[in-house]
C-alpha cells in the first residue's frame, strides 16, 4: 500500500538547521508531485512546499521562502526538506504528502495520502 | 488568520445532517479553483475526504458530500455518527499567494 514515512524532526535552537526526510513506498514515486505541509501545535494546516515529479519545478510558501530547500531523489524514493535559520514559529508537525491532480498555474491540486508527520520544535 | 474561513466548531446529534462551510475570495474559490476536504482524527494525520469539490476517494462513505458555489464550498455529512467526531479542513489554491491554502479547520462534535 502507499506509505509515506517522515523522520528527522527534533529540538533545535532558533537560528539552527534541520533536515527532514520522507521515505515513500507502494507507488511510482517519480510519477508524482510531492509536498510538505505543516501544523503548529493545536493549530491548522499550512502548505510549505511542492516539488514536481522530476524535481525541476519547486514552489515555496512565502513564510519559508529563502530558508527552506526541498529536494527529491527518485532513485531512492525519498523527499527531503532542508530547513535553515529556524524560528520559534516554525515549530510544527511536518507532513509529507503525495500531491494529486492539478489546481492551476502548474500547481498540484490535493494531497493524498499524508505521512504520519515529524515534529520540529524550535526553542532556546 | 486563514485565507479560507471555516466555522471553528459545529455539533450535531447522531443521525443528523450537518454542513461545514468554507468561504474564500476571488483569488481562490471564487476564481474557480477546486476545493478539497480533509478529516483529521485526534492525534493522526489528515486524510483526504473530498477532492475536486465533490468527488469521494474510494473508501469514503457516501454520507460525506461536497459542493462549491461562487466563493464558497460546503462539506455535508448526513447520518452523523460518533466516529465522525474530528477536525475538518478545506483546501484550495490561491493565485495571489501562488500556493495552496487551507481553512482554519472545524471541530465537529457529536452530541
Amino acid at each position: 500500500q502507499v506509505q509515506l514515512v517522515e523522520s528527522g524532526g527534533g529540538l533545535v535552537k532558533p537560528g539552527g538547521s534541520l533536515r527532514l526526510f520522507c521515505a515513500a513506498s507502494g507507488f511510482t514515486f517519480s510519477d508524482y508531485y510531492m509536498s510538505w505541509i505543516r501544523q503548529a501545535p493545536g493549530k491548522g494546516l499550512e502548505w510549505v512546499s511542492d516539488i514536481s515529479s522530476s524535481g525541476s519545478t519547486i514552489y515555496y510558501a512565502d513564510s519559508v521562502k529563502g530558508r527552506v530547500t526541498v529536494s527529491r531523489d527518485n532513485a531512492k524514493n525519498s523527499l527531503d526538506l532542508q530547513m535553515n535559520s529556524l524560528r520559534v514559529e516554525d515549530t510544527a508537525i511536518y507532513y509529507c504528502a503525495r500531491a494529486r491532480g492539478y489546481s492551476g498555474y502548474g500547481h498540484p491540486g490535493w494531497f493524498d495520502p499524508w505521512g504520519q508527520g515529524t515534529l520540529v520544535t524550535v526553542s532556546s | 488568520q486563514s485565507v479560507l474561513t471555516q466555522p471553528p466548531s459545529v455539533s450535531g446529534a447522531p443521525g443528523q445532517r450537518l454542513t461545514i462551510s468554507c468561504t474564500g475570495s476571488s483569488s481562490n474559490i471564487g476564481a474557480g479553483f477546486d476545493v478539497h476536504w480533509y478529516q483529521q482524527l485526534p492525534g493522526t494525520a489528515p486524510k483526504l475526504l473530498i477532492y475536486a469539490n465533490s468527488n469521494r476517494p474510494s473508501g469514503v462513505p457516501d454520507r460525506f458530500s461536497g459542493s462549491k458555489s461562487g466563493t464558497s464550498a460546503s462539506l455535508v455529512i448526513t447520518g452523523l455518527q460518533a466516529e465522525d467526531e474530528s477536525d475538518y479542513y478545506c483546501q484550495s489554491y490561491d493565485s495571489s499567494l501562488s500556493g495552496s491554502v487551507f481553512g482554519g479547520g472545524t471541530k465537529l462534535t457529536v452530541l
